[in-house]
C-alpha cells in the first residue's frame, strides 16, 4: 500500500529563522510526484512546492526547497527566513499513474511561528 | 490561472433535507475533479474522483446513494448530500486536475463548511 508519514504533528519556529518539516513515504512505482501544500487558517489549500520523482535536483520556491532521497523515500520541507504568514498545517501528499492520479496524504504538520 | 471555486462557502441545513454543492473550474477544462471531506484538525479524505460525463468512482466507505455526484461538464461537478445527518457535518473540498496538463497536480477549491442541524 502506498503511504504518507509526517512524523512530527506540531512544529514551532522563530521568525526569520528555518525550519524542516519531514514527510516519508512509501511507494513501489518508480514514476510518481511528491507535493507540499498548505492550509492557513482559511483552510483554502495552497500548493507549496512540487518534485517529479525523475529530476535529481532538489525543487526550490523563493524560500521553500524540498530535501528529496528517492532510495530513503524521504522528502522533507525547508522553510527558510520563517514568517508569520507561514503559520499553516502543511500537508505532504503522494500521486501516480498507478492509482488514478490520487493524492495520498499525509497527516499534516501544524507549524507556529514566533515573532 | 487554475482558479476553483465552491459555492455555497458554508450552508446550514436541517436532519433530513438535502444539499447541493457546487465546484467550478474557472479559467481551465477539468478533466477530472475530486471530493474531500475533512474534520477539524485532521488530513483530507478523498470521498470520490469525478470525470467528465462518466460516473464517479467512491471511495472505499462512502454510501454512494447518500453523497450523489455529478460531473455534467467540464467546468462543473456537483456533490449533493442527500437526507443529511448531523454526523454529515464536516468540511468539503473539492480540486481539479486540469485538461491539459500532466504534472498530476490538483488545484483546490476554498471548501464548504456543512452544518446540519
Amino acid at each position: 500500500a502506498q503511504t504518507v508519514t509526517q512524523s512530527q504533528p506540531e512544529m514551532s519556529v522563530q521568525e526569520a529563522e528555518t525550519v524542516t518539516l519531514s514527510c516519508t513515504y512509501d511507494t513501489s512505482e518508480s514514476d510518481y510526484y511528491l507535493f507540499w501544500y498548505k492550509q492557513p487558517p482559511s483552510r483554502q489549500m495552497i500548493l507549496v512546492i512540487r518534485q517529479e520523482a525523475y529530476k535529481q535536483q532538489n525543487a526550490t520556491e523563493n524560500r521553500f526547497s524540498v530535501n528529496f532521497q528517492k532510495a530513503a523515500k524521504s522528502f522533507s520541507l525547508k522553510i527558510s527566513d520563517s514568517q508569520l504568514g507561514d503559520a499553516a498545517m502543511y500537508f505532504c501528499a503522494f500521486t501516480n499513474a498507478g492509482n488514478n492520479r490520487k493524492l495520498i496524504w499525509g497527516l499534516g504538520t501544524s507549524l507556529g511561528v514566533n515573532p | 490561472g487554475a482558479v476553483v471555486s465552491q459555492h455555497p462557502s458554508w450552508v446550514i441545513c436541517k436532519s433530513g433535507t438535502s444539499v447541493k454543492i457546487e465546484c467550478r473550474s474557472l479559467d481551465f477544462q477539468a478533466t477530472t475533479m475530486f471530493w474531500y471531506r475533512q474534520f477539524p484538525k485532521q488530513s483530507l479524505m478523498l470521498m470520490a474522483t469525478s470525470n467528465e460525463g462518466s460516473k464517479a468512482t467512491y471511495e472505499q466507505g462512502v454510501e454512494k446513494d447518500k453523497f450523489l455526484i455529478n460531473h455534467a461538464s467540464l467546468t462543473l461537478s456537483t456533490l449533493t448530500v442527500t437526507s443529511a445527518h448531523p454526523e454529515d457535518s464536516s468540511f468539503y473540498i473539492c480540486s481539479a486536475r486540469r485538461r491539459e496538463r500532466t504534472n498530476y497536480e490538483q488545484y483546490f477549491g476554498p471548501g464548504t463548511r456543512l452544518t446540519v442541524t
